[in-house]
């Protein structure tokens, strides 16, 4: 059973410019989250998709957006790239319905913006 | 708001020390609580949970006992080994319906034979 999975492993980019993140969900889960993890940091949450629309956001401007497609994998989308959005992406998923709310991460996505 | 705060780190233990790593949180609601860790260049792992009072969640050696009173959810293991070494995190989930983790910090923790 594979888990979640993330791609590109590492990526760089140019301030200004456009990047998209994709994530595939362990099997079984419906609800993918996006997290962002500066270094030394703790996760910041970003926002949560089920049912291909976003359900919750965190403190994070509209540069970022996402979408969720019909076999529950999703997108993160970051636009106009500042250096601060250098970081670890992770994406995490889950079950609607599962009362413990346990979420299971991918490896996440190294972004550095030049 | 809802927030987690862990002890400051590196914490640095020989070999079959016991360890203790410090949570405390802030919650509206009544939230489920977890410990993940993460090895170096890997994502997070779930280590262990509790989602009410006096519940202790145990694993791989690990436990911790969420304690509503003190709003606690330290982190204990009698005897560590350097393959434990990581960063640990502390993290809440407000049961709103969608799941929605606030992370602490972290603790990195090295162990030396």
């Amino acid at each position: 059973d594979a888990g979640v999975t993330q791609s590109p492993t590492h990526l760089i980019k140019t301030r200004g410019q456009q990047v998209t993140l994709r994530c595939s969900p362990k099997s079984g889960h419906d609800t993918v989250s996006w997290y962002q993890q500066a270094l030394g940091q703790g996760p910041q949450f970003i926002f949560q998709y089920y049912e291909e629309e976003e359900r919750q956001r965190g403190n994070f401007p509209d540069r970022f957006s996402g979408h969720q497609f019909p076999n529950y994998s999703s997108e993160l989308n970051v636009n106009a790239l500042l250096l601060g959005d250098s970081a670890l992406y992770l994406c995490a998923s889950s079950v609607r319905d599962r009362g413990s709310y346990e979420q299971y991460f991918g490896p996440g996505t190294r972004l550095t913006v030049t | 708001g809802n927030s987690v705060t862990q002890m400051e780190g590196p914490v640095t233990l020989s070999e079959e020390a016991f360890l203790t790593i410090n949570c405390t949180y802030t919650a509206t609601g009544y939230p489920s609580l977890f410990w993940y860790v993460q090895y170096p260049g890997e994502g997070l792992q779930l280590l262990l949970k509790a989602t009410k009072a006096d519940d202790k969640g145990s694993n791989k050696g690990f436990e911790a006992t969420y304690r509503k009173e003190t709003t606690s959810f330290h982190l204990e293991k009698g005897s560590v080994q350097v393959s434990d070494s990581a960063v640990y995190f502390c993290a809440l989930n407000v049961n709103t319906g969608f799941q929605k983790l606030v992370f602490g910090t972290g603790t990195r923790l090295l162990v030396s034979p």
